[in-house]
């Protein structure tokens, strides 16, 4: 069965540290998509990175940078040197390629709180 | 380019009574999601369209839901007979769908935050 976890309920962290969101996910799809995408208070889901499951290349966009590796069905984000505005509530999700509909299947979401 | 919008923002209730929502997705997207998230969670699958035709309905859709997408642009999200567990953010997203290819990213709406009392 499909499944996202992120085992991180809540991070607090002091603005310029660096932080990492854990997501590990469950498929037996060969094809799937990985997600990220960022809930601020005012609650409207931002999208932050789409991945392949053929695609194990790294990627950095600005202070933000995504690890994904297949070998610990694992694909985790790290903000580099944290602002306050970075704080938010951060979903990791996975949609199937066998899935026709290509729901996003989410994991329960980390809170991330940047102190200044 | 306008993003995904969705009205109202806010839905205060009674328990008994019906409620509407209603989600405008993005121009062209063919494909409309609709979610349910409550709090602490992420967001839940509820039910999907693509043009006008809904394609894929979640257990998690009881029949006091109905969905629907008459001419293949917006979409309205009834909830009959409203009950205290329905207090929630329902969550529209849309994306295009790519021919012969897999679909492109969801992008959500602001949402509607329901209260039933």
């Amino acid at each position: 069965a499909q499944k996202v976890t992120q085992a991180q309920t809540e991070i607090s962290v002091v603005e310029k540290e660096d932080v990492t969101l854990d997501c590990v996910y469950e498929t037996r799809d060969t094809t799937y998509y990985l997600f990220w995408y960022k809930q601020p208070p005012s609650g409207e889901l931002v999208f932050l990175i789409r991945r392949n499951s053929f695609d194990e290349q790294n990627e950095i966009s600005g202070r933000y940078s995504w690890n994904f590796q297949k070998s610990t069905s694992s694909f985790n984000f790290t903000i580099t040197a944290s602002q306050v505005v970075d704080s938010a509530v951060y979903f990791c999700a996975l949609s199937e390629g066998r899935d026709s509909s290509y729901k996003l299947i989410f994991g329960s979401g980390t809170r991330l709180l940047v102190r200044p | 380019d306008t993003g995904v919008s969705q009205d109202p923002r806010h839905k205060i209730t009674k328990r008994g009574q019906n409620v509407t929502f209603r989600c405008d997705p993005i121009s062209e997207h063919n494909r409309l999601y609709w979610y349910r998230q409550t709090l602490g969670q992420g967001p839940e699958f509820l039910t999907y369209f693509q043009n006008e035709a809904q394609l894929e309905k979640s257990r998690l859709l009881s029949d006091r839901f109905s969905a629907e997408r008459p001419k293949g642009s917006f979409s309205t999200l009834e909830i009959q007979r409203t009950e205290q567990g329905d207090s929630a953010m329902y969550l529209c997203a849309s994306s295009p769908r790519l021919a012969g290819g897999p679909t492109d990213t969801q992008y959500f709406g602001p949402g509607t935050r329901l209260t039933v009392l």
